[in-house]
């Protein structure tokens, strides 16, 4: 595609729940990273990708947090039994040597 | 671990100002530095790198310096206008393509 997308642009979830976030990065990017952006925040680094392996997971902040990219391309991020301080945008980037180019996010509620 | 610092967190000017936005950073082993700038409810878009062998990145009335060893970046912009009106983030890259954001300046651009 022409950019980065992310599904859904917004989630509202009760306590305890599970979630699922998708990002579509650019076609033919073999690298992507998640980022989670809390309200008055910059980005944080979650998780970086290189083709199908997470080269760098070491910004989850807990188990509760997966991310899978299993045919190297559309990326999940996966939330277990979520709480209420996981409400934040989740930013996807699509890499280039140049720049990195973010979807819109994903604004995740947690009630 | 990097940090990153922006001064000011916040900045009202008219129209036609030219004005000056920093960033400092803990750990000058980078390669490069981005500026990104982000509209409300929305991604974020880059506007320049700087390599770390570079001292400055000009387009348009955006100017942006870097100085490595003091840790330090400046966004300057000329003739100020109501559309520049965002939140400007910096982010230095440290290994692995790993971006860490300040908390960002949010500016106004009064008409």
């Amino acid at each position: 595609g022409a950019g980065v997308s992310q599904t859904p642009s917004n989630k509202v979830t009760e306590k305890g729940k599970y979630v699922e976030l998708r990002c579509d990065p650019i076609s033919g990017h073999t690298a992507l990273y998640w980022y989670r952006q809390s309200l008055g925040q910059g980005p944080e680094f979650l998780i970086y990708f290189q083709g199908t392996g997470a080269a760098d997971d070491s910004g989850l902040p807990n188990d509760r947090f997966f991310a899978v990219r299993p045919e190297g391309s559309v990326s999940t991020l996966k939330i277990q039994r979520t709480e209420r301080g996981d409400s934040a945008v989740y930013l996807c980037a699509s890499p280039t040597p140049e720049t990195q180019y973010f979807g819109p996010g994903t604004r995740l509620l947690v009630l | 671990k990097q940090e990153v610092t922006q001064i000011p967190a916040a900045l009202s000017v008219p129209e036609g100002e030219n004005l000056v936005l920093n960033c400092s950073f803990t750990d000058s082993a980078i390669y490069n530095l981005q500026w990104f700038r982000q509209d409300p409810g929305k991604g974020l878009t880059s506007l320049l790198l700087i390599q770390s062998s570079q001292r400055e990145q000009t387009s348009g009335r955006l100017n942006a310096s870097l100085d490595k060893s003091s840790g330090r970046s400046t966004l300057y912009i000329a003739a100020s206008q109501p559309g520049d009106s965002a939140t400007y983030l910096c982010a230095p890259e440290t290994s692995g393509s790993r971006l860490t954001f300040g908390e960002g300046t949010q500016l106004t651009v009064n008409p």
